[in-house]
């Protein structure tokens, strides 16, 4: 069973639509990542969270440390959005991440 | 800044051959990290560094050696490449602290025939 799922696997909206990703993870943590892998492969860290909720732009993250749950909100999606979004794991004082195998997100204008 | 830089872009290697994919960041980072990315699988830690002249393992190090003798490089070296090495690599770098990402360079497109 792998240690951080995320779903959907992929998704496909409209411009304007609400985003939301989803991550579920079955081990502890210190902190969560988000990701985001641009079409030409370039990744860029979007978030790191250990607890609540940050917003960067139209960008929200949250976690429930709880739960074990994260999700990545897009608001009012644009096609410049159109990436793979990924989930990582880590432990503070250990640079192991493990991450989830991405969400592909499609925005069609 | 240039960020985190690596070379080559990419690169084709016969099956036994040996390279040095080089990674450099001029951020001062004290971490440094060798990922791999295969299809359908997420990105895997290959090797890691907290600093200058510590290393360590990550989840599939075999086949693969690394070194930090300053701050700012990270080589990853294949000691004898193997087309299960075929893959896309990159390195990624960050500060110490609680609420830091990793910065990733551009990434090594690398095909072992």
């Amino acid at each position: 069973k792998n240690e951080v799922e995320q779903s959907p696997q992929n998704l496909t909206a409209q411009e304007g639509e609400f985003i939301t990703i989803n991550c579920s993870y079955s081990v502890g943590i210190s902190a969560l990542h988000w990701l985001q892998q641009h079409p030409g492969g370039g990744i860029v860290s979007l978030f790191m969270l250990s607890s609540g909720k940050k917003k960067h732009g139209r960008l929200i993250a949250t976690i429930n440390i709880q739960e074990k749950h994260s999700s990545l909100h897009i608001t009012a999606s644009h096609p410049r959005d159109s990436a793979v979004y990924i989930c990582a794991l880590s432990n503070f004082g250990n640079e192991k991440l493990t991450f989830g195998t991405g969400t592909r997100l499609t925005i069609i204008p | 800044n240039a960020g985190v830089t690596q070379t080559p872009k990419f690169q084709v290697l016969k099956t036994g051959q040996s390279m040095t994919l080089q990674c450099a960041q001029d951020m001062n980072h004290e971490y440094m990290s060798w990922y791999r990315q295969d299809p359908g699988m997420g990105l895997r830690l290959i090797h890691y560094s907290v600093g200058a002249g510590i290393t360590d393992q990550g989840e599939v190090p075999n086949g693969y050696n690394v070194s930090r003798s300053t701050t700012e490089d990270f080589p990853l070296r294949l000691l004898s490449a193997a087309p299960s090495q075929t893959s896309v690599y990159f390195c990624a770098s960050r500060s110490g602290g609680p609420d830091v990402g990793q910065y990733f360079g551009p990434g090594t497109r690398l095909t072992v025939l």
